[in-house]
């Protein structure tokens, strides 16, 4: 089955330790997205990508890093600088740029003590 | 920024009656989507609307867009208890032609009591 995958489900770091979180689709999309939901919020975008070894920065996209070296790719790094890493994050893809529905992984709960 | 504000925050109702939610947004929009989430998982899809329709239909699903007012809403028929989930609209902005991802509301948390 086409879909995309985020792993780890569920994440625990220490305070001012990089993570990566994974995110991969077998879908043959082009564009992929992460965002970010915090409880009772709504999604934010953090960084997207249209094509491979191209990426462009969300609306918080300060502290986290992204490289699409694949097609199918799209990992996210939440670096030490990100103040309040703690969070539900969503992976996402898209057939194209012109975008018509957003398909998602199933989400990493990152949580930093 | 957030572009979509659903309405109301949190809705609860019996199983067979009829949910409506409402979204508002700023600016001018290429379409307007709606997601479910269930708890602790991804967003699906459920029904997609361009600027230049008015309504909608998707089995139990009904939504209005009325570009004038800046708003949608959501009809969900007859519903049932697996329809207990978060509701969002999500746009797309004409200026930036959809290729710089959606702009998310707040969501309507929905439970159907048995």
């Amino acid at each position: 089955d086409g879909g995309i995958t985020q792993s780890p489900k569920y994440l625990f770091r220490k305070e001012g330790q990089n993570v990566t979180l994974s995110c991969e689709q077998n879908l043959n999309h082009d564009a992929m997205y992460w965002y970010r939901q915090d409880p009772g919020q709504g999604l934010r975008l953090i960084y997207y990508s249209q094509i491979v070894n191209d990426f462009q920065k969300g609306d918080i996209a300060e502290g986290y890093s992204v490289s699409r070296e694949k097609k199918e790719s799209f990992p996210l790094t939440v670096t030490s600088a990100q103040k309040n890493p703690t969070a539900f994050y969503l992976c996402a893809s898209s057939i194209g740029t012109n975008l018509f529905s957003l398909h998602f992984g199933n989400g990493t709960r990152l949580t930093v003590t | 920024s957030q572009q979509g504000e659903e309405d109301p925050q949190a809705l609860s109702i019996q199983e067979g009656e009829n949910a409506t939610m409402n979204c508002s947004y700023k600016t001018s929009i290429n379409n307007l989507q709606w997601y479910r989430q269930n708890s602790g998982r991804g967003l699906v899809h459920l029904i997609l609307i361009r600027s230049n329709e008015r309504e909608k239909h998707s089995g139990r699903l009904r939504v209005t867009l009325d570009t004038s007012k800046k708003s949608s809403s959501l009809l969900i028929t007859a519903s049932r208890a697996a329809d207990t989930a978060s509701y969002f609209c999500a746009t797309d902005a004409l200026a930036g032609g959809g290729a710089d991802g959606l702009t998310f509301g707040k969501g309507t948390h929905l439970i159907i009591q048995p």
